[in-house]
């Protein structure tokens, strides 16, 4: 059973789309953290997000953690080809034990 | 200069042999982690450490093996090696188990023949 289900699995757009993916649990986590992982490479952490209703941004790049802290969202404003690459949620259920990932959203932003 | 380094970055073997994956930090973080990736089932922690010679296992730690004798080094071994443990194999470190969140490294891309 995935702890963190991820969705959509892939997307594909044009630049200067918006999206919004999104990491979900029937499990309360203690917090969230979202990465990038992009071919060849490991993932490189975006953002920890360890309140209820906490919204971060990033740039283009806005996170927002649940309040009841099972679920966590990424929107991304006019996206470019830059930001192609795969989106993990990561999520730890209490603060002393390791993280678990989704299965991420592979994004393709097409020129 | 990357602060963690994994070796090595390729490796094919057979089926029965015995392979060590090396994983090596210089930010003398408490922490490292040894996850694998697969298609349709992500990342999977397989064993972590949390000190010198203090190791647990993760959800996947069947046929593997790690030893941490230096806060430097953390190892897996894959005593016989079989196809299912074809995979890319990542380390990452941490200073708290959560805390400011993992730094990985550049992985392993393991094939069992």
């Amino acid at each position: 059973t995935q702890l963190l289900e991820q969705s959509p699995q892939f997307l594909s757009i044009q630049e200067g789309e918006n999206l919004t993916v999104y990491c979900n649990s029937s499990s309360v986590f203690s917090s969230l953290q979202w990465y990038r992982q992009e071919p060849g490479e490991g993932p490189v952490l975006l953002v920890t997000v360890v309140t209820g209703g906490e919204v971060k941004k990033l740039k283009r790049l806005t996170f927002q953690f649940g309040d009841a802290r099972k679920d966590s969202s990424l929107h991304i404003t006019a996206a470019q080809p830059g930001d192609t690459g795969l989106y993990l949620c990561a999520g730890a259920k209490t603060g002393n034990t390791p993280l678990v990932f989704g299965k991420g959203t592979r994004l393709s932003v097409i020129a | 200069d990357a602060g963690i380094t994994q070796s090595p970055r390729h490796k094919v073997t057979e089926t029965g042999t015995p392979v060590t994956l090396r994983c090596h930090q210089t930010e003398n973080h408490r922490y490292m982690y040894w996850y694998r990736q697969d298609p349709g089932h992500g990342l999977r922690l397989i064993h972590y450490s949390y000190g010198v010679k203090d190791t647990d296992k993760g959800e996947v730690s069947d046929g593997y093996s790690v030893s941490r004798s230096k806060t430097e080094d953390f190892l897996l071994t894959l005593e016989s090696a079989t196809s299912s443990q074809t995979s890319v194999y990542f380390c990452a470190i941490s200073e708290g188990i959560v805390g400011r969140g993992y730094t990985f490294g550049s992985g392993t891309r393991l094939t069992v023949v």
